[in-house]
C-alpha cells in the first residue's frame, strides 16, 4: 500500500528568481529564530537567526523578516541557483530555556528548475 | 574545526538487536542534542544535556532509548532492543550554551535501518 508520510510544502522557482519561504511560529514567547537547511544526505546547516528585538536581518543573498504581530518569519533567497534546492527548516527558541533549546518547525522544499 | 561528529554514518541491524550510536561534539560547546528525523514525524529532539547533565529526555519514545553523556567530548545513543519502526536519521547537535550564543550545529547524521 501507499506509505503516508509527512507532506512537505513545495516552493517550486526558476533559477535568477528571488524565493520566499514562510514559518509561521507557535509561541509569542519566543525570542530567537533561526533558519535551517538541509540538503540530500545532510544533516541541516545554519543559513540566518534573528532576534526578536529585530524585524529585520540580512545576510549574503537571504534576508529574515520577522512580524511579531502574527507570529511569523520569512527567508528571502535573492536570484535563486540550483545550489539552493533543499529542504528549509525555521525554528524558534522560547525565552530562558535552559540549554538553548529549538523547536522546528516541518520544513518547506525548495526546487530551483534550471 | 571537525564540527560535529557522528559514528557510524550508516547502521543496518536486526530487530531485537542493540544499537549504540555516537556523538563528538564540537570542542567547547555546553549542550548536546539528539534528535530523529523520519518522513513520518519530521525532525524530532529526543533528549538534549547541557553541562554533560540531561535536562529534557521527554522525547525518548520509550524506555527502549536510553542516552549518555559520560564527558563533555562524547555521547551515545542506546536502542535495546531495536525495532523496524525505529529506522530513521538520528542526529546530532551541539551548541554553545552561553548567553546569546543560540545556533546548534549538527553532525552529518547515522542513517539506521533496522530489519
Amino acid at each position: 500500500g501507499e506509505s503516508v508520510g509527512l507532506h512537505l510544502p513545495t516552493l517550486s522557482v526558476q533559477e535568477g528568481d528571488n524565493s520566499i519561504i514562510n514559518c509561521a511560529y507557535s509561541n509569542s514567547a519566543s525570542d530567537y529564530f533561526i533558519w535551517y537547511k538541509q540538503e540530500s544526505g545532510k544533516g541541516p546547516q545554519f543559513i540566518i537567526d534573528i532576534r526578536s528585538n529585530m524585524d529585520k536581518r540580512q545576510g549574503q543573498r537571504v534576508t529574515v523578516l520577522l512580524n511579531k504581530t502574527v507570529k511569523h518569519l520569512s527567508l528571502q533567497i535573492a536570484a535563486t541557483q540550483p545550489g539552493d534546492s533543499a529542504v528549509y527548516f525555521c525554528a524558534e527558541k522560547l525565552r530562558n530555556n535552559a540549554g538553548n533549546m529549538l523547536t522546528f518547525g516541518g520544513g518547506t522544499r525548495l526546487m530551483v528548475k534550471p | 574545526d571537525a564540527g560535529v561528529i557522528q559514528s557510524p554514518r550508516h547502521e543496518v541491524t536486526e530487530m531485537g538487536q542493540e544499537v549504540t550510536l555516537r556523538c563528538k561534539p564540537i570542542s567547547g560547546h555546553n549542550s548536546l542534542f539528539w534528535y530523529r528525523q523520519t518522513m513520518m514525524r519530521g525532525l524530532e529532539l529526543l533528549i538534549y544535556f547541557n553541562n554533560n547533565v540531561p535536562i529534557d529526555d521527554s522525547g525518548m519514545p520509550e524506555d527502549r532509548f536510553s542516552a549518555k553523556m559520560p564527558n563533555a567530548s562524547f555521547s551515545t545513543l542506546k536502542i535495546q532492543p531495536s525495532e523496524p519502526r525505529d529506522s530513521a536519521v538520528y542526529f546530532c547537535a551541539s551548541s554553545s550554551g552561553r548567553q546569546a550564543l543560540y545556533e546548534q550545529y549538527f553532525g552529518p547524521g547515522t542513517r539506521l535501518t533496522v530489519t
